[in-house]
């Protein structure tokens, strides 16, 4: 079946602009995970929900940051007044449960801002 | 001033031989840790995982060994090939925090035909 969907795979914008970002999960999963890559760097955790709510926000860097998922499937990614230093790799993943279980990543939103 | 984080540790083998890949993870209340492959362009690929209460573990080519009383796992590969050039991230999660994936920096696997 289809794996986990990120779109667009590329985005440039201007600073100060918004955004948002895409992410359909594998069907069937309930935990969707939201994390950022930098350039030579490992992810980091962003945010996650269990069905629709945000079950953990802790990593969003700043209040410019937020992450909806209104019927427990897509989830939306979404920047207000976007900095040069949001620019990295927006990561989504999903998986069939919490709990020690595969989660399987997408392959990513490149988002620069110039 | 120096750029931290661009410079991942990198690891060079030649083709057939095997490659071991080591990780020191943070948390000690970490209960369940992942391997991951990550190839340029695309997103962190699952290999193998382990819980904590396994200090080994293997599938195909790679096995998964975990020390908690150092908080150390590592990766070997047997028999590496080409395809499997690319960067190796370790993820831990914390107990009873919902399967939230805490990174490692990531080696680079270089593998040389």
């Amino acid at each position: 079946g289809a794996g986990v969907s990120q779109t667009p795979s590329n985005k440039v914008t201007e600073k100060g602009k918004y955004v948002e970002l895409r992410c359909d999960p594998i069907s069937g999963h309930t935990a969707l995970y939201w994390y950022r890559q930098s350039l030579g760097q490992g992810p980091e955790f962003l945010i996650y929900f269990q069905g629709t709510g945000a079950a953990d926000d802790s990593g969003l860097p700043n209040d410019r940051f937020f992450a909806v998922r209104p019927e427990g499937s897509v989830s939306t990614l979404k920047i207000q007044r976007t900095e040069r230093g949001d620019s990295a790799v927006y990561l989504c993943a999903s998986s069939f449960g919490t709990s020690n279980t595969e989660a399987f990543f997408g392959q990513g939103t490149r988002l620069t801002v110039v | 001033g120096e750029s931290v984080g661009l410079h991942l540790p990198t690891l060079s083998v030649q083709e057939g031989d095997n490659s071991i890949i080591n990780c020191a993870y943070s948390n000690s209340a970490s209960d369940y840790f992942i391997w991951y492959k990550q190839e340029s362009g695309k997103g962190p690929q699952f290999i193998i995982d382990i819980r904590s209460n396994m200090d080994k573990r293997q599938g195909q080519r790679v096995t998964v060994l975990l020390n908690k009383t150092v908080k150390h796992l590592s990766l070997q590969i047997a028999a590496t090939q080409p395809g499997d050039s690319a960067v190796y991230f370790c993820a831990e999660t914390p107990y009873n925090q919902g399967g939230k994936l805490i990174f490692g920096q990531g080696t680079e696997l270089s593998v040389k035909p």
